[in-house]
């Protein structure tokens, strides 16, 4: 069973610019979130999607979007990039009740210079 | 908001010593995540605790939940040198809107010494 993938794995992008990061959960699972993790400020919750809909958002500004597709997979955006941007940003899928633990994807790791 | 404080941050322990770290969280939880992360890795999840007082366990590694659903632990019994990583619990909120909106703990950092 293929695990949660991230791509790309690493990526280094101009301050001002923006950037799509793509997540393909695993199969079946319909609920997809995105979390930015810093040594500063440790995992924080960006969003959750399930069936195309976002259900909940965190406190990140509005330069941070995300959206998912019919078949389950996830981007996310970041728009007018700024050096605090730096961070590795996960994915994780379940199947999209309470429940069930979160597979982490590898994450992509964003340097913004 | 919900906030989720994990002590101690570090844990440089013996092999074969004991370890636990602890997990509270300032609102009622509706279920508590333990997950691993091991140097330049990703989140692995562990385990969830959903019911009050809940106790589980898988081999060497021990999980508890409050009665309150608002504190937990893990231990471990004699660490391993594969024991090394990032141990987070995250929490999910009992206010029945908090779908995938994990809030992690800042994690425990344990580092084993064979």
């Amino acid at each position: 069973k293929a695990g949660v993938t991230q791509t790309p794995r690493y990526l280094i992008k101009t301050r001002g610019q923006q950037v799509t990061l793509s997540c393909s959960p695993i199969s079946g699972h319909r609920s997809v979130s995105w979390y930015q993790q810093t040594p500063g400020q440790g995992l924080q919750f960006l969003f959750e999607y399930f069936s195309e809909t976002q259900r909940n958002k965190g406190n990140f500004p509005g330069r941070f979007s995300g959206r998912q597709f019919s078949n389950s997979r996830s981007e996310m955006n970041v728009s007018t990039l700024e050096l605090g941007d730096s961070a590795l940003y996960l994915c994780a899928s379940s199947p999209g009740t309470a429940h069930y633990g979160y597979t982490f994807g590898s994450g992509t790791r964003l340097t913004v210079v | 908001g919900q906030q989720v404080m994990q002590i101690p941050q570090y844990q440089h322990v013996q092999e074969g010593e004991d370890f636990t770290t602890y997990c509270n969280s300032s609102t009622t939880l509706s279920n508590i995540q333990w997950y691993k992360q091991r140097p330049g890795g990703h989140p692995v999840f562990l385990i969830q605790l959903v019911k009050s007082g809940e106790v589980k366990k898988q081999k060497r590694l021990t999980f508890q939940f409050g009665e309150a659903k608002k504190n937990s632990s893990l231990h471990i019994t004699a660490t391993q040198t594969t024991d090394v990583g990032t141990y987070f619990c995250a929490g999910l909120d009992a206010g029945g809107t908090s779908y995938g909106k994990l809030t992690f703990g800042q994690g425990t950092i344990l580092t084993v010494h064979p």
